[in-house]
């Protein structure tokens, strides 16, 4: 079972650079969600959806970008990266009926210099 | 809103040892309450979840939490620590009004295992 699957797992961007963040789930999750997380502050919310073509924004989206066309695919795009987005980023998903058990892909490491 | 609040960043005992990790959330309607465990250089692992019914939950690895509505706590204990429990430790909460959507976490209590 391969569940939630994220690429690259290691990433080093210079400032100005855009990329896109890959996130794929083969579990026939409605709910996605991106987070970053970073020493100290747990894990905070960058953008979510609840199905296909429906987005929307977390605690923190500045400076990223997300879209949902199909279920199983949830891109997150870094428009220019800046060193403050230097951080652990990860994919979860979860299901739509029942309580909101999320799961994790193994976290993608991004260096902004 | 909802929120967590955990208690203490770091925490360390002894091999054998009581563990106790604290959770308070705040949440104006019945809560899903989760723990997850992080190990370096890893996801988050579900350790156990309360949703409703009993209110002592066992989970993975010997790990159990008590939901206590009184206090709006949800505490994660094990007897007695094992070297392998050290990783970092996430409580997260989510609502009947979020069902499905993404959960809100406290910002972690690293649990450290000495011999």
């Amino acid at each position: 079972n391969a569940g939630v699957t994220q690429t690259p797992k290691f990433q080093v961007l210079k400032t100005g650079q855009s990329m896109t963040l890959q996130c794929a789930q083969d579990m026939n999750h409605e709910y996605m969600s991106w987070y970053r997380q970073d020493p100290g502050m747990g894990l905070r919310l960058i953008h979510y959806s609840v199905g296909a073509g429906i987005t929307d924004q977390g605690e923190v989206p500045n400076g990223y970008n997300v879209s949902r066309s199909t279920t199983e695919d949830f891109p997150l795009r870094l428009l220019s990266a800046a060193p403050s987005q230097t951080s652990v980023y990860f994919c979860a998903s979860n299901p739509r009926q029942g309580p909101p058990e999320a799961f994790f892909g193994q976290g993608t490491r991004l260096t902004v210099v | 809103a909802q929120s967590v609040t955990q208690l203490g960043s770091h925490v360390s005992v002894s091999e054998g040892a009581l563990v106790l990790l604290r959770c308070n959330y705040s949440s104006s309607v019945p809560p899903y309450l989760f723990w997850y465990v992080q190990y370096p250089n890893q996801g988050l692992q579900l350790l156990l979840k309360y949703t409703t019914g009993a209110t002592l939950v066992k989970g993975i690895n010997g790990f159990e939490a008590e939901f206590k509505k009184s206090e709006t706590s949800f505490h994660l204990t094990k007897p007695s620590a094992h070297m392998s429990d050290a990783a970092e430790y996430f409580c997260a909460v989510g609502g009947p009004n979020q069902a499905g959507t993404a959960l809100i976490f406290g910002k972690g209590t690293t649990l450290s295992v000495s011999s």
